[in-house]
């Protein structure tokens, strides 16, 4: 079966220092990989997805990037973090469809890291 | 443009009590899909149901039930017998397919607060 990790699950970062965040899947190859974020008492927004390894494209610009190092190994990034990046950051990850990346299916979450800037 | 709504922001029902969660969407396509998730206290989203365009039959799983009407465009989620273990944040989402698009719209989200 698969799943999906993230880590960490909590931090506490000041205002203006790096950040990383990591997202691993495991029990499924070629997968569809997202970053949402969850402000608090908000809905969810999509940051970025990514279709392969090195392919990423970003939803919304932002003070954050993306990388996929591996097939399934997904890293929220930012080199200097404001107080808005504070939120809920979940991964996801769904089957590859057909085409150009195009996925149908169900996207299963992570257990999410809460970030708190201060 | 594509948009979901979830009108209701938090409904709060006693236990036992059915409580319907709504979801109406919006979009161009011809074929597309609908989600419900629901987000525990905890955090992590939980995949309920994924139902496609052409399929408008009901759906009924344990105490849960979906109604998916292409009509007046709403895929309503409902609880029978809620307990408190139901209280949860609940997202409806859609997701486009002959748009090339891959990624969900989400509602803002129903909070359901069952009372012991």
């Amino acid at each position: 079966s698969q799943t999906i990790h993230q880590w960490p699950a909590t931090l506490v970062q000041p205002v203006g220092s790096p950040l990383s965040l990591e997202c691993t899947v495991e029990g499924t190859s070629n997968p569809n990989l997202y970053w949402y974020r969850q402000a608090a008492g908000r809905g969810l927004q999509l940051l970025f997805y990514s279709v392969g390894i090195g392919q990423i494209s970003s939803e919304v610009p932002q003070n954050l990037s993306a990388s996929r190092p591996q097939d399934r190994q997904f890293i929220l990034s930012s080199k200097k973090l404001l107080l808005s990046d504070s939120g809920f950051y979940l991964c996801a990850w769904s089957k590859r469809g057909w085409g150009a990346g195009v996925s149908l299916d169900t996207q299963y979450f992570g257990p999410g890291t809460r970030l708190t800037v201060l | 443009a594509q948009k979901v709504t979830q009108a209701q922001t938090e409904i709060s029902v006693v236990e036992k009590e059915d409580v319907t969660l709504d979801c109406v969407y919006e979009t161009r396509d011809t074929t597309y899909y609908l989600f419900w998730y629901k987000q525990p206290p905890s955090g992590e989203l939980v995949f309920l149901i994924r139902r496609n365009s052409f399929d408008e039959q009901n759906e009924i799983s344990g105490r849960y039930s979906w109604n998916f009407q292409k009509s007046t465009s709403s895929f309503n989620f409902t609880i029978t017998a809620s307990q408190v273990v139901d209280s949860a944040v609940y997202f409806c989402a859609l997701s486009e397919g002959t748009s090339g698009t891959y990624k969900y719209i989400f509602g803002t989200g129903t909070r359901l607060k069952v009372l012991a």
